[in-house]
């Protein structure tokens, strides 16, 4: 099955830890988001990767870090700085160049501070 | 900056009913737009995409058009079920950019 996987489904943070939110895709895709939800609104970037061993900031990156070592994989640490990490990510994946470039996302991570 | 605005937020609707959601955008240089479903709690599934040459886009009971000169699409969903029951995203990537962009969203329910 081709997909984006998200790990955990839940994570609980305590105050000052940095925690880490996994995602993999077998895609084959170049480029990789992130991306948090708040209840009722949109979603906002924090990340994205359109190419192995490089990144860019999204519109809401601080507090947050990401690397890219692996095309299939993209992780989010949650730093101790961002103070307000309590919300629900995203990732996704995209085939840029491909026929129709869809983005496609994972099932998601729910975040909560203790 | 592009900005992406979705009416309206909420919408209650009796099963079988036609119904249309709209989507405006305020930068009219985009590259595509993509329709997305999200069930509670639950990650994005894409419904439709359209590129910027296109002017709509079909799948099923759904229908996706585009007017770029204006800022505007919509998705038009027929003989609706309770089974449509969501929130409907839709997001715009610029020409130059290279990311999406998303409007906050509209929040279907159907009543059986």
């Amino acid at each position: 099955d081709g997909g984006i996987t998200q790990s955990p489904k839940y994570l609980f943070r305590k105050e000052g830890q940095n925690v880490t939110l996994s995602c993999e895709q077998n895609l084959n895709h170049d480029a990789m988001y992130w991306y948090r939800q708040d209840p009722g609104q949109g979603l906002r970037l924090i990340y994205y990767s359109q190419i192995v061993n490089d990144f860019q900031k999204g519109d809401i990156a601080e507090g947050y870090s990401v690397s890219r070592e692996k095309k299939e994989s993209f992780p989010l640490t949650v730093t101790s700085a961002q103070k307000n990490p309590t919300a629900f990510y995203l990732c996704a994946s995209r085939d840029v160049g491909g026929v129709q470039e869809t983005q496609y996302f994972g099932p998601g991570t729910r975040l909560l501070v203790l | 900056k592009q900005e992406v605005t979705q009416i309206p937020a909420a919408l209650s609707v009796p099963e079988g009913e036609n119904l249309v959601l709209n989507c405006s955008f305020t930068d009219s240089a985009i590259y595509n737009l993509q329709w997305f479903r999200q069930d509670p709690g639950k990650g994005l599934t894409s419904l439709l995409l359209i590129q910027s040459s296109q002017r709509e886009q079909t799948s099923g009971r759904l229908n996706a058009s585009l007017d770029k000169s204006s800022g505007r699409s919509t998705l038009y969903i027929a003989a609706s079920q309770p089974g449509d029951s969501a929130t409907y995203l839709c997001a715009v990537i610029t020409d130059y950019g290279q990311n999406f962009v998303f409007g906050p969203g509209t929040r279907l329910s159907v009543l059986p």
